[in-house]
């Protein structure tokens, strides 16, 4: 069974500063999905990136990049210019590409990043 | 575009009784999923459906039961609600697995 680990439980930052949350992941797919979420007070989670494991390039939207080793099973995220805004919940999750019951997200634990002005 | 739309987002239940959390999307999604969220433990699956018709147990299906007799809703149904279901509650659909889900905005069930 696929594992997500995320071995920071909280994270600060200064702002405008950056930072990267870190976030490991067990499995003997080939072919999956890898996404990092963020889950603000307000309790909604919102999809930040999504990464398809076929693809070397990393993705970005924005202020937020991740860096994807597949050998290593690494997927971490980083925040640029990091904003009050950014404060959260987050959360990486994995997701096979074969459908039914392994099509599944899969969380890890959640980092808790909080944002210092 | 309403979503996922969840309900209710809070609620106290008190020891025994039973509810229904309502989940109902307009997306035509065909996966549709219940997690809850502990405190320090991620989410975990409680059960899922891939179509209507179509339901499966999750990793923590104990205590909860799902029907999904449409595409667009998928019901959670607690019987006999213990303490241990304290939790918030997600609802989630995804149209296929490439895709990451949309969430419900969640309810929170306290149980006393």
């Amino acid at each position: 069974a696929q594992t997500v680990t995320q071995s920071q439980p909280e994270m600060s930052v200064q702002e405008a500063e950056t930072v990267t949350l870190s976030c490991t992941y067990d499995t003997s797919e080939s072919d999956y999905y890898l996404f990092w979420y963020k889950q603000p007070p307000s309790r909604q989670m919102i999809l930040v990136i999504r990464q398809e494991a076929y693809k070397q390039q990393n993705a970005t939207e924005n202020r937020f990049s991740v860096n994807f080793q597949k050998a290593a099973k690494s997927f971490s995220l980083k925040i640029s210019d990091s904003q009050l805004g950014d404060a959260a919940m987050y959360f990486c999750a994995y997701r096979s590409a074969y459908g039914g019951s392994q099509g599944n997200l899969i969380f890890g634990k959640g980092t808790k990043l909080s944002v210092k002005p | 575009n309403a979503g996922v739309t969840q309900t209710p987002k809070f609620r106290i239940l008190k020891i025994g009784q039973s509810m229904t959390l309502q989940c109902t999307q307009d997306m035509n999604h065909n996966y549709m999923y219940w997690y809850r969220q502990d405190p320090g433990m991620g989410l975990k699956l409680i059960y899922y459906s891939v179509g209507a018709g179509i339901t499966d147990k999750g990793e923590v299906p104990n205590g909860y039961n799902v029907s999904r007799s449409t595409t667009e809703d998928f019901p959670l149904r607690l019987e006999l609600a213990a303490p241990s279901q304290t939790s918030v509650y997600f609802c989630a659909s995804s149209l296929t697995v490439n895709y990451g889900y949309t969430f419900g905005s969640g309810t929170r069930l306290t149980v006393v």
